[in-house]
């Protein structure tokens, strides 16, 4: 079945410094990709959007100087923590749908997430 | 907007049923989603109901009621590996193609 491969799987950093988080479709060409954030014991919160060759669709509330991503392939999407603080650690996730667009009738496509800890 | 509802926490002994309900209220829906997540770790998918009725698949099922704004996940002969986090999220329809909206998530703990 349709794979993406997330790394890191975990990350410390320093507040200040920017994190990046890579987000590849192993066996399929996906050319949406969803970033979630979720914080503990709380559900995943839609970030932003990431199309292939296009500007990302971010979410109200979402700073998109602060999250940036990049979808400059049809297998690789990136998000980009800048200028990190405590408040930016959680757990996030990025996602596609199965069918590599934006169907997704039978279900999405999770990476395995990134636990980023900012001290 | 969308509002979807679920159960904190639910606990139930290895061996019995525990049914997990889901409400919503969606400017537009296609179809509901169940995903398993263990902590830490990504959500896995369970099942997807467009239609009304109930969709069996091995030890869990899930059913939908449109017209309700209802679904349920029913997990049979619970094993001490079920533990976990149950998220229903909800499908839009085409004008926000693609974008799942979650609920909070159930957290199931099966005792021995």
């Amino acid at each position: 079945g349709a794979v993406v491969s997330q790394h890191p799987s975990r990350v410390i950093c320093k507040s200040g410094t920017s994190v990046k988080i890579e987000c590849r479709s192993l066996d399929f060409q996906a050319t949406t990709m969803f970033w979630y954030r979720q914080f503990p014991k709380q559900s995943l919160m839609l970030m932003a959007t990431s199309n292939e060759g296009s500007k990302a669709t971010y979410e109200q509330g979402v700073e998109k100087d602060k999250f940036l991503i990049n979808h400059a392939s049809l297998t690789l999407s990136t998000l980009t923590v800048t200028s990190a603080h405590p408040e930016d650690s959680s757990f996030y996730i990025c996602s596609a749908p199965a069918g590599g667009g934006g169907e997704g009738y039978y279900g999405y496509t999770f990476g395995s997430g990134t636990r980023l800890t900012v001290v | 907007g969308q509002n979807i509802d679920q159960p904190t926490e639910m606990t139930a002994t290895e061996g019995a049923i525990v049914q997990i309900n889901c409400t919503y209220q969606t400017s537009g829906f296609n179809g509901l989603f169940w995903y398993q997540q263990h902590a830490g770790e990504a959500p896995t998918f369970l099942s997807y109901n467009v239609l009304d009725g109930l969709e069996e698949k091995g030890r869990f099922s899930s059913f939908l009621s449109r017209s309700k704004g209802y679904s349920y996940l029913l997990l049979k002969e619970l094993q001490m590996k079920d533990s976990a986090s149950y998220l229903c999220a909800t499908y839009p329809t085409t004008d926000s193609w693609g974008k799942l909206q979650f609920g909070a998530g159930t957290q199931v703990v099966v005792t021995p």
